[in-house]
């Protein structure tokens, strides 16, 4: 079946903007969540969901951070005022929700603030 | 809090030949879980290989296998018969018991040589 995707594949946008970035699922898997990849590091955790709520957000950086996941399928992390220090991979990556349960990782979108 | 830390930022092996990527963890809990993941430049994270820190017996997947130790905090992975297919970025990961948050090293890069 299809594996998490994320769009888009590559964002760039001023400083000062707002973007959206979406992230869909494996069918069926009631966990998600968004990690931030930043050069030569490897992934931090940011926000993760169990159904519709957010179970643990404890990685969000700042107030600029938001997402959501309104029917617990698609979820979009939106960064309001980007930054140049926001310029990173954002990974989402799903699961069936046990614990611990493997973790399916989408493409990422490469985010470039200028 | 935790941290996982890999010490070899590059390696490179032969095809063929074996090689082993170190990785060590600091962590006050006793029930966790350790995971290997690869990220080929698709960007895709893709699980490797996972351990339980229960589990005495090392993990095993076809041509990759690890040695935990857990006194020692240690959890290398060895892959055997590299192949060409096998470069990538590969990252250490910790999850505690029963959170879904993965922390991760911050990776080492291996070149699989013809």
């Amino acid at each position: 079946g299809a594996g998490v995707s994320q769009t888009p594949s590559n964002k760039v946008t001023e400083k000062g903007k707002y973007v959206e970035l979406r992230c869909d699922p494996i069918s069926g898997h009631t966990a998600l969540y968004w990690y931030r990849q930043s050069l030569g590091q490897g992934p931090e955790f940011l926000i993760y969901f169990q159904g519709t709520g957010a179970a643990d957000d404890s990685g969000l950086p700042n107030d600029r951070f938001f997402a959501v996941r309104p029917e617990g399928s698609v979820s979009t992390l939106k960064i309001q005022r980007t930054e140049r220090g926001d310029s990173a991979v954002y990974l989402c990556a799903s699961s069936l929700g046990g614990n611990p349960d493997t973790q399916y990782f989408g493409p990422g979108t490469r985010l470039t603030v200028l | 809090a935790q941290t996982v830390t890999q010490s070899q930022p590059e390696m490179s092996v032969q095809e063929a030949e074996t090689v082993t990527l170190s990785c060590t963890y600091d962590t006050s809990e006793s029930n966790y879980y350790l995971f290997w993941y690869k990220q080929p430049p698709s960007r895709q994270m893709i699980l490797v290989i996972r351990q339980e820190a229960y589990k005495q017996q090392n993990a095993t997947e076809n041509r990759f296998s690890v040695n935990f130790q857990k006194a020692a905090k240690s959890f290398s992975l060895k892959i055997s018969d590299s192949q060409l297919g096998d470069t990538a970025m590969y990252f250490c990961a910790f999850m505690k018991y029963n959170t879904d948050k993965l922390i991760f090293g911050t990776g080492t890069r291996l070149q699989v040589f013809p």
